[in-house]
């Protein structure tokens, strides 16, 4: 099983493009998640899913969007990218809720020029 | 509302001493804990977690944390770091019945030899 996998592991936008991360989980989970990692920050939730067809808000949902049409994949957009979105957004995924498990990803780092 | 306090930002050890990460949580009904590790430019690996069953909770690569009610702590710890053991490391919890896991902002452990 190759876990969670995220693409692309590394890009470069200017400001006001767009793009749109791509998350993928190969264990049958119910639950999605995408964060942002800053310095000094920790992990920032910022959108979540509870299953194929559903999406959340998280605590820094504002300049992105997500969608889950397909249980094994979470995508997230950026619209109109600004610098303020530069980080490490990490892609998780669990069976359950609250007492399970989350599996992450390897990472995307974006810079925004 | 559930939130985690890692006490330090930054801990160094020697090679072969002991280490202790502190972690204060707060939540409203019976939290679940996790501690993950991050080794640079890695995704998050779970260490270790409790969800009410023993408060004394055994973990990978030696490390254990104690879940204290009294104290609303979670620290972890291990009795001899090794080099390997230098990396980021976060608590986070889930209280009963949420979706999402609420993260600490972390704590980098040193390791001198």
């Amino acid at each position: 099983n190759a876990g969670v996998t995220q693409t692309p592991k590394f890009r470069v936008l200017k400001t006001g493009q767009s793009m749109t991360l791509l998350c993928a989980q190969d264990m049958n989970h119910e639950y999605m998640y995408w964060y942002r990692q800053d310095p000094g920050m920790g992990l920032r939730l910022i959108h979540y899913s509870v299953g194929e067809g559903t999406t959340a808000k998280g605590e820094v949902p504002d300049g992105y969007n997500v969608s889950r049409l397909k249980k094994q994949n979470f995508l997230l957009g950026l619209e109109s990218a600004a610098p303020s979105q530069t980080s490490v957004y990490f892609c998780a995924s669990s069976y359950q809720a609250d007492t399970d498990t989350q599996y992450f990803g390897p990472g995307t780092r974006l810079t925004v020029l | 509302a559930q939130s985690v306090t890692q006490l330090d930002s930054h801990v160094s050890v020697s090679e072969g001493t002991p280490v202790l990460l502190r972690c204060n949580y707060s939540s409203s009904y019976s939290p679940s804990l996790f501690w993950y590790v991050q080794h640079p430019n890695k995704g998050l690996q779970l260490l270790l977690k409790y969800t009410s069953a023993a408060t004394l909770v055994k973990g990978i690569n030696g490390f254990e944390a104690e879940f204290k009610k009294s104290e609303t702590s979670f620290h972890l710890t291990k009795p001899s770091a090794h080099m390997s053991d230098a990396a980021e490391y976060f608590c986070a919890v889930s209280d009963m019945g949420y979706s999402t896991l609420t993260f600490g902002k972390g704590t980098m452990l040193l390791v001198s030899p």
